[in-house]
């Protein structure tokens, strides 16, 4: 089993661009979750899913997207790019009722 | 609305001496609380969790935690610090599926 996959690992964005943050679980887990750290930080949510077809806002969800239409995927959009988004993203998933939740390896996102 | 305070920001120990992180928690009602671990430029491991059975949770590489209600708090303990345990510490509450975290511990261990 591959986990919770992130790609890619590393990017260096510019202000304006948008791209997409991938996150694949192969554990058919029905919660999903994007969390961001930033340096000396905590983690804080960003969008979180409950299944396929459902997506809901976290502390942070301000300049993202998401969308939820495989109960595998779970991408995450940033549309125009801004340097207070230069963070570490981390996808983690979990099944309802479980407190196994698996993290992914993490996105380092620098927006210059 | 739930949430978790670290006291402490960073810690430093000697190797070969005991390891105590502190953990306050705020919850409305008997949480799941969780201690993760991250070396540096890696990602997440889970060290333990209480989910309301035994106060006293082992985990692993060594670190147990107590869950005190009439403290509520959920400090991480070890009794013999490791060099390969220097890394970052997060306490976290999790209510209704969500994980909320602590803003984190540095642990240093000298030798």
């Amino acid at each position: 089993n591959a986990g919770v996959t992130q790609t890619p690992k590393f990017r260096i964005l510019k202000i304006g661009q948008s791209m997409t943050l991938q996150c694949t679980q192969d554990m058919n887990h029905n919660y999903m979750y994007w969390y961001r750290q930033d340096p000396g930080m905590g983690l804080k949510l960003i969008y979180y899913s409950v299944g396929a077809g459902i997506t809901d806002k976290g502390e942070v969800p301000n300049g993202y997207n998401v969308s939820r239409s495989t109960t595998e995927d779970f991408p995450l959009r940033l549309e125009l790019a801004a340097p207070s988004q230069t963070s570490v993203y981390f996808c983690a998933s979990v099944r309802e009722g479980n407190y196994g939740y698996t993290f992914g390896s993490g996105t380092r996102l620098t927006v210059v | 609305a739930q949430s978790v305070t670290q006291l402490d920001s960073h810690v430093s120990v000697s190797e070969g001496t005991p390891v105590l992180l502190r953990c306050n928690y705020s919850s409305s009602y008997s949480p799941s609380l969780f201690w993760y671990v991250q070396h540096p430029n890696k990602g997440l491991q889970l060290l333990l969790k209480y989910t309301s059975a035994a106060t006293l949770v082992k985990g692993i590489n060594g670190f147990e935690a107590e869950f005190k209600k009439s403290e509520t708090s959920f400090h991480l303990t070890k009794p013999s610090a490791h060099m390969s345990d220097a890394a970052e510490y997060f306490c976290v509450v999790s209510p209704y599926n969500k994980l909320i975290f602590g803003a984190g511990t540095r642990l240093a261990v000298h030798p």
